[in-house]
């Protein structure tokens, strides 16, 4: 079975310094991967995505994501937080169907950004 | 292009009240999943519409239902509504089913049950 886990629960940055929210996959074939961004009281926005072309992701907002099939891990990155950036991020696995539906999301990891 | 539009916003509703929440997908897209996403139990996936047949179901009891209609605008209804049900609801609209496909969110519906 497919599955995403993200391995911070909660992830606090100042402003200015680089971001690194981790994820691990478990899949039995080469998967779809996304990144979704929910600000408070908002539905998901998509960040990015691979999808087995070019393994480094590059999304909106200076954000991108490395796929390492050897480590079986999509960790998020960014080089600078700015404040906007808090928020609640989930890694995305898509499989297709199924009675989990087409996206296994992680249980999220919650972005603060201090000045 | 117009995104994914939920309507209501929000909703208050009491035990054994049943609600009707609509989700109007990105125009061209066919296919619609709802998401029910609560604060102990995260994003779970509810059903996923295409072409106006429902695909896949997850596992909520039968008191969670919807359709789709053929201009591809989807309904979920929940009867005998339980304090358990107060959540967000999100729709998700794709071009089409399957892997690889992006999803793209409404802003989803707060319902909360007194």
């Amino acid at each position: 079975a497919q599955s995403v886990t993200q391995l911070d629960s909660h992830v606090s940055v100042s402003e200015g310094t680089p971001v690194l929210l981790r994820c691990n996959y478990s899949s039995s074939y080469s998967p779809s991967l996304f990144w979704y961004v929910q600000h408070p009281n908002k539905g998901l926005q998509l960040l990015l995505k691979y999808t087995s072309a070019a393994t480094l992701v590059k999304g909106i907002n200076g954000f991108e994501a490395e796929f390492k099939k050897s480590e079986t891990s999509f960790h998020l990155t960014k080089p600078s937080a700015h404040m906007s950036d808090a928020a609640e991020y989930f890694c995305v696995v898509s499989v297709g169907g199924g009675s989990q539906g087409n996206l296994i999301f992680g249980k999220g990891t919650k972005l603060s950004v201090k000045p | 292009k117009a995104g994914v539009t939920q309507t209501p916003r929000y909703l208050i509703k009491t035990r054994g009240q049943q609600v009707t929440l609509s989700c109007s997908p990105i125009s061209g897209h066919r296919s619609v999943s709802w998401y029910q996403q609560t604060p102990g139990q995260g994003l779970q996936f509810l059903f996923e519409y295409f072409s106006e047949t429902q695909r896949n179901k997850g596992n909520f009891p039968g008191r969670f239902s919807g359709r789709q209609f053929s201009n591809s605008r989807s309904e979920m209804n929940v009867s005998t509504l339980e304090l358990g049900d107060s959540a967000l609801y999100l729709c998700a609209s794709s071009y089409r089913p399957g892997v690889n496909t992006e999803a793209f969110f409404g802003q989803g519906t707060r319902l909360t049950v007194v």
